[in-house]
């Protein structure tokens, strides 16, 4: 199975800033089939990215995300108040799909 | 628009079996595949397996197999999560989500307690 590992856990940050979270792969993620996704509390997750690079359906350009083989990153260029949730990475790339432990931005 | 609604919470005894729904509208259900994912309370994201309605067939998380089964009815639109000989460490939300591989479109999710 392939271990995605989140960094950091915690985030703190002001609205208006710039965040960058990570996601490194145990083994390298096909096609980079890597997807984000925020979740805020009480609400089922959100997908923002997918295939490493590419904004979801009515995603705002404030978000993007980058990377290919092992090592991803998404990056909220200025930061929202509905931005401050949980974020976590996901592979659909090889059986069994994973999720990393998750990025809690805070205010 | 695109809607999976599942159905509402359930507590249930340790060794019991209970069985998830999730109807999807706003699309043709065979287009997209139904995965089931499980948040313990406090803590992140696991996937629990798959069906693809068009072929009936399924996939599931090594660690859930032979306690999990995933299917889907065309008729209805509506895909099933049943996980059987339920432990206290099932106590969780399960969200159905739909997407090839990503999870475009997600349900409510479901609150599942395990308590005796």
């Amino acid at each position: 199975e392939i271990v995605l590992t989140q960094s950091p856990a915690t985030l703190s940050l002001s609205p208006g800033e710039r965040a960058t979270l990570s996601c490194r792969a145990s083994q390298i993620i096909s096609f980079n089939y890597l997807a984000w996704y925020r979740q805020k509390p009480g609400q089922a997750p959100r997908l923002l990215i997918y295939a490493a690079s590419t904004r979801a359906t009515g995603i705002p350009d404030r978000f993007s995300g980058s990377g290919s083989g092992t090592d991803f990153t998404i990056t909220i260029s200025r930061l929202e108040p509905e931005d401050f949730a949980v974020y976590y990475c996901q592979q659909h790339s090889t059986y069994p799909f994973t999720f990393g432990q998750g990025t809690k931005l805070e205010i | 628009e695109v809607r999976l609604v599942q159905s509402g919470a359930e507590v249930k005894k340790p060794g019991a079996t209970v069985k998830i729904s999730c109807k999807a509208s706003g699309y043709t259900f065979s287009d997209y595949h139904i995965h089931w994912v499980q948040q313990a309370p406090g803590k992140g994201l696991e996937w629990m397996g798959l069906v693809d309605p068009e072929k009936g067939d399924s996939v599931y998380a090594e660690n859930l197999q032979g306690r999990v089964t995933i299917t889907a009815d065309t008729s209805t639109n509506t895909a099933y999560m049943e996980l059987s000989s339920l432990i206290s460490a099932d106590t969780a939300v399960y969200y159905c989500a739909a997407g090839l591989g990503i999870f475009d479109y997600w349900g409510q999710g479901t609150l599942l307690t395990v308590s005796s």
